[in-house]
């Protein structure tokens, strides 16, 4: 099957700074990449959905200045959290959809932890 | 009311036992069906999908949907140690725009 990675897996960072999540698609060109937010025990919350080349679109309740969403080539989306605050800390799943199907490939998680 | 519902477990069993794992939703534009099985701290694995009501076989698990009740079913037959997991149950409409909805998942844990 198609393969997603992300990078980093884990991340510390300090209250204030900014973390950037990257998302690839390995064998595949992803015309449309989604990002979730999983608390534990939790189910997956759809954050956003990008499509390349143009601005994101944003769930309710998700502000998008925070979320910095880019999904620049057909293979790579990055999510940037600005400012981070120890609420942010959460694992962050990305998944990747080509232009045939309905199904979603998911990537393996970035677990953020913000101090 | 969340447009899907699944029972967060935990849901204990000896091994060899056959497992049961249901959602219900209430959206009846979702024409697409998916479960999911997450293991700790790792992204979420497609393990099967369907479009259309009855069942899908897949080696020891099926997948049943009941279109007419909004109620989708896992079995696993044979449950093993390694089938430990969280089990989420998806689902869309169709269309590439469509997002899928996911269940809280259900923990499962089978005893050796």
């Amino acid at each position: 099957g198609a393969v997603v990675s992300q990078h980093p897996s884990r991340v510390i960072c300090k209250s204030g700074t900014s973390v950037k999540i990257e998302c690839r698609s390995l064998d595949f060109q992803a015309t449309t990449m989604f990002w979730y937010r999983q608390f534990p025990k939790q189910s997956l919350m759809l954050m956003a959905t990008s499509n390349e080349g143009s601005k994101a679109t944003y769930e309710q309740g998700v502000e998008k200045d925070k979320f910095l969403i880019n999904h620049a080539s057909l293979t790579l989306s990055t999510l940037t959290v600005t400012s981070a605050h120890p609420e942010d800390s959460s694992f962050y799943i990305c998944s990747a959809r080509d232009h045939s199907g309905d199904e979603q490939f998911f990537g393996p998680g970035t677990r953020l932890t913000v101090l | 009311q969340k447009e899907v519902e699944q029972d967060p477990g935990p849901l204990s069993v000896p091994e060899g036992a056959i497992v049961s794992l249901n959602c219900t939703y209430s959206n009846s534009a979702f024409q697409y069906f998916m479960w999911y099985r997450q293991y700790s701290r790792k992204g979420p694995e497609l393990l099967m999908y369907t479009y259309s009501s009855g069942n899908k076989e897949d080696g020891r698990f099926t997948a049943q949907v009941d279109k007419s009740s909004k109620y989708i079913s896992l079995f696993i037959r044979d449950s093993q140690p390694s089938d430990s997991a969280t089990y989420l149950c998806a689902m869309s409409a169709m269309g590439s725009a469509s997002k899928i909805i996911f269940g809280s998942g259900t923990r499962l844990s089978i005893r050796p």
